[in-house]
């Protein structure tokens, strides 16, 4: 059984461009999640996406945009970056909405100078 | 949103000491998840508490659910240099699709 699968590792940008981070789901789940790890907090929920579909958000603006595709693999979108958008950004799978147990990745590692 | 404080916010330890940290919120969960994180890596899932009250041992790592579904502890015992890392408690939110995460307890334990 793979795990929960993210790259790349560590990614450097600056100020005003846009990233894609990738995201391959647990063999057998249909449900992604992406968090923000911000150094010395807790994630924070940015989106969940169901079938294809994103199913809740949380409080990030729309420049924050996310796909999940027929294999259940997924991609964070982030324009117009910002400095606060440095962070390590996570991405969970789990089999189903609601209360699901989510089994994370290793995350990318995002530095926007 | 609902808020999880954890504490200590790091704690510092010998090996083979016992140590208790803390999750609280004033609202009611449907369910607690306490993850550990290693730098550099993502958060790693220990147990899932869902009934007031409940008890669950994972060898040396007890966790208990208060009876109101509102905080939670972790305790270690004889804490090894290997339970390192950070612990973060996370709660079902109402909408039930996101986990709310605290902000975690950064453990040290030095030989």
């Amino acid at each position: 059984e793979t795990g929960v699968t993210q790259s790349p590792t560590h990614l450097i940008k600056t100020r005003g461009q846009q990233v894609t981070l990738r995201c391959s789901s647990q063999s057998g789940h249909n449900t992604v999640s992406w968090y923000q790890q911000a150094l010395g907090q807790g994630p924070q929920f940015i989106f969940q996406y169901y079938r294809e579909e994103e199913n809740g958000r949380g409080n990030f603006p729309p420049r924050f945009s996310g796909l999940q595709f027929p294999n259940y693999s997924s991609e964070l979108n982030v324009n117009a970056l910002e400095l606060d958008d440095s962070a390590l950004y996570l991405c969970a799978s789990s089999l189903g909405i609601a209360r699901e147990t989510q089994y994370f990745g290793p995350g990318t590692r995002l530095l926007v100078l | 949103t609902q808020l999880l404080e954890q504490s200590p916010q790091f704690l510092s330890i010998q090996e083979g000491e016992n140590l208790t940290v803390y999750c609280n919120s004033s609202s009611v969960f449907s369910s607690l998840q306490w993850y550990r994180q290693e730098p550099g890596e993502g958060p790693v899932l220990l147990v899932t508490v869902v009934t007031g009250g409940e008890v669950k041992k994972l060898k040396r790592l007890t966790f208990q659910f208060g009876d109101a579904r509102k905080d939670s502890s972790l305790h270690i015992t004889a804490a090894q240099p290997g339970d390192t890392g950070l612990y973060l408690c996370a709660g079902g939110s109402n909408s039930g699709y996101a986990l709310n995460f605290g902000k975690g307890t950064s453990l040290l334990v030095t030989p």
